[in-house]
């Protein structure tokens, strides 16, 4: 059974860098094909792409983004990360991350329940 | 950057019927294209990958299709727990998520 699990901090002040650690079980990162991602939902509103991780070690970035963000993986223990530097108000969103299909793809099967961080002075 | 213009924003249908959501590309995406559930409070689900692939264990009434650059999902025999919002996504060139669909069973 494929589980992944979002933490963080939960709030952190304008200008901070976000930490974020995914925890998955059920499948391992070094497996050929595989992909975790980070996406991010603010209130109310539409889901936005964010940062991907393969098993290779390949990493892809959102454009818009790519500047302050750092995506990583520990293979051993199960875990992926993700950093934002220079959080602002704006950035205040809940974060999942996902795991791409069975056979790989660029599509997200199977997501954590969410991380929500607060962005406040 | 390749835009996913979806709509409509929201709709309201019965229970029964057939709903079509469209996902419109601002280029050709060779049907790199994913369609989510997500229901409140809840992360999104994976309902179709390749444009008209159904992921495993959802139900036969979704169905997703092209046309040129337009993508639909459409849901037959609406049921109540079909109450969510939809999301398309493209991933030919880097991944972009659709605005959303809101569809309310009466």
């Amino acid at each position: 059974q494929v589980t992944l699990k979002e933490s963080g901090p939960g709030i952190l002040q304008p200008s901070q860098t976000l930490s974020l650690t995914c925890s998955f079980s059920g499948f391992s990162l070094s497996t050929y094909g595989m992909c975790v991602g980070w996406i991010r939902q603010s209130s109310g509103k539409g889901l936005e792409w964010l940062a991907n991780i393969w098993w290779n070690d390949d990493k892809y970035y959102n454009p818009s983004l790519k500047n302050r963000l750092t995506i990583s993986k520990d293979t051993s223990n199960n875990q992926a990360f993700l950093k934002i530097t220079n959080m602002d108000t704006a950035d205040t969103a809940t974060y999942y991350c996902a795991r791409s299909g069975d056979y790989g793809g660029y599509w997200f099967a199977y997501w954590g329940q969410g991380t929500l961080v607060t962005v406040s002075s | 950057d390749i835009q996913m213009t979806q709509s409509p924003a929201s709709l309201s249908a019965s229970l029964g019927e057939t709903v079509t959501i469209e996902c419109l590309a601002s280029e050709d995406i060779y049907s790199n294209l994913a369609w989510y559930q997500q229901k409140p409070g809840k992360s999104p689900q994976l309902l179709i990958y390749d444009a008209s692939s159904l992921q495993d264990g959802v139900p036969s009434r979704f169905s997703g299709s092209e046309s040129g650059t337009q993508y639909s999902l459409e849901i037959n025999s609406l049921q109540s727990e079909d109450a969510a919002t939809y999301f398309c996504q493209q991933h030919h060139d880097y991944l972009t998520f659709g605005s959303g669909t809101k569809l309310e069973i009466k």
